[in-house]
């Protein structure tokens, strides 16, 4: 069964602006992380933040976690059309054995 | 570097046929690998993963199989395809033991494969 459940099931906006996407988890986690994935193609990991920190940035990326609501959220500014993707989180229990959200489609129009 | 090849991309099957996907890991040793089902429009199903040769578990009972003949190959069969195991599958390797890093996965390009 699937962990994680990211909020909205779609999101569009324009270039330059800002994208946040939410995840909600059930049980304790040791980590939380976001991937990204192109249409047809591999996910690709962006950042991990662990339970006992509470935000995270990397570049263009900011990353909050509440373990007392079980809920992550990814920030993206300045957005651009190559940022169009499907973005998911992904829960680690221990042994890295990742459990995956069902995902938001980001859309930026140019 | 560490890179992940997954072939074939694409697969196009009878109901009933067999089928294997293979996946290969180079630039590292002793890797976790792990197999995903992404059905159309939805998040990831944990399938199969691997912490050595020949040590599989199962996460969901169904109709594939998979092995791990070398440290760095990693293989997902079935003697007869349904039509439900449709979808895109994903191999994605880890690091393990005092190699691991951040937990985070590498995966594969993924094979599409439809069941007809």
């Amino acid at each position: 069964s699937q962990q994680g459940e990211e909020d909205p099931q779609a999101l569009s906006i324009q270039e330059g602006e800002n994208a946040t996407m939410n995840c909600s988890y059930k049980t304790s986690i040791n980590n939380l992380q976001w991937y990204r994935q192109n249409s047809g193609r591999g996910l690709v990991h962006l950042i991990l933040i662990r339970s006992n920190e509470r935000e995270k940035h990397s570049g263009r990326l900011r990353v909050t976690l509440d373990t007392s609501k079980k809920s992550s959220s990814l920030l993206i500014t300045a957005s651009r059309a190559a940022d169009t993707a499907s973005y998911f989180c992904a829960t680690g229990a221990g042994f890295q054995k990742l459990v995956f959200g069902t995902g938001t489609r980001l859309l930026v129009s140019p | 570097s560490q890179t992940i090849h997954q072939w074939p991309a694409t697969l196009v099957q009878p109901v009933g046929s067999p089928l294997s996907l293979e996946c290969t890991v180079e630039g590292t040793s002793n890797p976790n690998l792990y197999w995903y089902r992404q059905a159309a429009g939805r998040g990831l199903q944990l399938l199969f993963y691997s912490v050595g040769i020949g040590q599989i578990s199962s996460e969901v009972p169904q109709n594939l199989s998979a092995s791990r003949p070398q440290d760095r190959q990693f293989i997902l069969s079935s003697k007869k395809l349904l039509l439900s195991d449709s979808g895109f599958y994903l191999c994605a390797w880890s690091g393990s033991g005092q190699g691991a890093r951040t937990g985070e996965l590498f995966f594969g390009e993924g094979s599409r494969l439809t069941v007809l």
